[in-house]
Order: structure tokens, then sequence, then C-alpha cells
């Protein structure tokens, strides 16, 4: 069964060093999700990607975060200058509506926690 | 806006007996709403998913759900508990109508379920 895969399962940093996330969704899929959960919290939404571009995108996203599909198959989410609270587990999502579909169901990867010191 | 509210944020049960995991939304249209499970160090996992098809889903695992439009709940439901269930459980409502539709995932402040011997 096709799944999302994320690499590394953690990673530990310092303050101010950049990251980047790697992701690759599942194949034919064409929406992809970040989202993040700090240790105790909620998950919560960190931005989407269509057709190569942002369509949507939270007040966390701020400037210190981007997305790039440098291919046709990673996803990755980079963070120039990590802050402590940063640290969090990000997991990846992917979609591939159906046309006139009422919903999106999308698939999860199984994270990448972050720990910056 | 889109929101949910779960109403306990730790559920604990004995092994064999009933499972309520209580989820209320907020919508100002016919929502989707999904439950994840997240176990321990793993990813999120879809357990079901209601999509103005019929209101009660079932869903993995014999886990149900709910559908009620005139209390704007989506309580998750299991006959009965196995050791196996205990984990963090997320009731989402996805945001198909947001500002540029990407249906992006809005959480719930997650349940832990805790299951005893």
């Amino acid at each position: 069964e096709p799944e999302v895969t994320q690499t590394p399962s953690h990673q530990v940093t310092q303050m101010g060093q950049e990251v980047i996330l790697r992701c690759v969704p599942i194949s034919n899929h064409l929406y992809f999700y970040w989202y993040r959960q700090i240790l105790g919290q909620k998950v919560e939404f960190l931005v989407s990607f269509y057709n190569n571009e942002i369509s949507e995108k939270s007040e966390i996203f701020d400037d210190q975060f981007s997305v790039e599909r440098p291919d046709g198959s990673n996803f990755t989410l980079k963070i120039r200058s990590t802050k402590l609270e940063d640290s969090a587990m990000y997991f990846c999502a992917s979609s591939a509506p159906l046309p006139g579909a009422s919903y999106n169901e999308q698939f999860f990867g199984p994270g990448t926690r972050l720990t910056v010191l | 806006a889109q929101s949910v509210t779960q109403l306990d944020s730790h559920v604990s049960v004995s092994e064999g007996t009933p499972v309520l995991l209580r989820c209320n939304y907020s919508s100002s249209y016919s929502p989707s709403l999904f439950w994840y499970v997240q176990h321990p160090n793993k990813g999120l996992q879809l357990l079901l998913k209601y999509t103005s098809a019929a209101t009660l889903v079932k869903g993995i695992n014999g886990f149900e759900a709910e559908f009620k439009k005139s209390e704007t709940s989506f309580h998750l439901t299991k006959p009965s508990a196995h050791m196996s269930d205990a984990a963090e459980y997320f009731c989402v409502v996805s945001d198909i109508f947001g500002s540029s539709n990407t249906g992006k995932l809005i959480f719930g402040q997650g349940t832990t379920l805790q299951v005893k011997p």
C-alpha cells in the first residue's frame, strides 16, 4: 500500500542553524501539506502546496519557513534559522481529492521530530 | 471559521468495556469530519471519516462515530476496548471551504485513551 515517507525521523540542530525536512508524498497525489505538533499540544497546519506554489499558509509559517518540490517526488520544508520554539514533530501529508468530492482525505507520514538546542 | 472541541483530554477504561470519546464541531457548512489515531512514536492514522453520506460511520479496528447535526457532535465509540487501543485520538474537521479551498485539516486538542487490564 502506498504511503508517505519522511526523513530523517529525528533531527537535532543548534539554534540559528538551517534545517531541511524531507517528505516523499504518495506518487499520484497533487496536494501537499506540512503540519507540526509541539509536545503536548495539538497538531497545527503550517502550509499547503499545489501546482508548484503555496496555496495557503498559517500565521506560523513566517519568512523563516519555505517549501519546495524540487523534483517529481520530494517535498521539503526548510527552516532558515531555527529557534528553540521550532522544536516539534513535523508531519507531511498528501492528498488527491477526487473531482467534485466533498472531502479531502489526507495521508500522513510518520513525522520528523525536530529538536533545537 | 471551522473548529472542533474534544471534551475530554484523558479517558481511562478497563479492557473489554465500551469506549466513548467526545467531539463537538463548529462549522458554517456541512462539514467533513475525521478521527485520527496516533500511537506512541507513530504517525497519524485515519480511523474513519464522515463525508455527508451515512451518519453512522464505521472505521477500522471496530470503531464507529455518529454524526449528529442537531447536537453538532461526532463522538467516537467502540463496544469493547483492547489494550492496543491505548493511544491519542484526534477529532478533525476539513476546511474544504476555506479561503483557498485546499482542505487544510483543523485538529482538536486530542484525547488520550488509557486502557487498563
